[in-house]
């Protein structure tokens, strides 16, 4: 079984720009969760859907967003970014939201 | 709100050596409690989860509600154990059945040969 693939795995963006990470859970996994790792404040909650719908969200700004699409793939959307985004994003696939999280390998997002 | 805490920020034993990795959680309702490891290069993954109760590569974490630990411990520590430990506590704060892991921030085990 092919585990949790998330593209790109390296990004360089500029300060303003927007930036879009995607995710491709485990197959027959319908639960997708988003997490920021940085060296500052750890790993942290960004968001989780389940059958294309948003069931929580962490404490982050609005620019931070995410969509599910009917195949469970997950996009992650960051807009305006900002020095402070810099970090590697995961993305965890689980059966159905459970607490049992797979990760991918993360997406390390550099803003200059 | 949840919290979960690992003291120690790297942790040095010998090859052949006890090893404890302590991690403590806040939480004030029943709590779902799981060690992840991340080897060099290698994606986190989860090592143990404490419903299982199983011993995964040596490793066992008994949760002890009255001192809100969860501490992980192997007898013996391989080289290979090499590797960084996060504790996660995972709490449904949607309702809906969605569940949210509130990490510690690591700790760094290094395994002298």
């Amino acid at each position: 079984k092919a585990g949790v693939t998330q593209t790109p795995r390296y990004l360089i963006k500029t300060r303003g720009q927007q930036v879009t990470l995607s995710c491709s859970p485990i197959s027959g996994h319908r639960s997708v969760s988003w997490y920021q790792q940085t060296p500052g404040q750890g790993l942290q909650f960004l968001f989780e859907y389940f059958s294309e719908t948003q069931r929580n969200k962490g404490n982050f700004p609005g620019r931070f967003s995410g969509r599910q699409f009917s195949n469970s793939r997950s996009e992650m959307n960051v807009s305006t970014l900002e020095l402070g985004d810099s970090a590697l994003y995961l993305c965890a696939s689980s059966s159905l939201g459970g607490a049992e999280a797979f990760f991918g390998q993360g997406t390390r997002l550099t803003v200059v | 709100a949840q919290r979960v805490t690992q003291p120690e920020k790297l942790l040095s034993v010998f090859k052949g050596a006890p090893v404890e990795l302590k991690c403590n959680y806040s939480y004030s309702g029943s709590p779902e409690l799981f060690w992840y490891v991340q080897y060099s290069r290698q994606r986190l993954q989860l090592l143990l989860r404490h419903i299982s109760r199983e011993s995964i590569k040596g490793f066992t974490a008994d949760l002890n509600k009255g001192e809100t630990s969860f501490h992980l411990k192997k007898p013996f520590a391989q080289e290979e154990d090499s590797a960084m430990y996060y504790c996660a506590l995972g709490a449904d704060h949607s309702g809906a059945g969605s569940y949210q892991l509130t990490f510690g921030k690591g700790t760094k085990l290094s395994v002298i040969p």
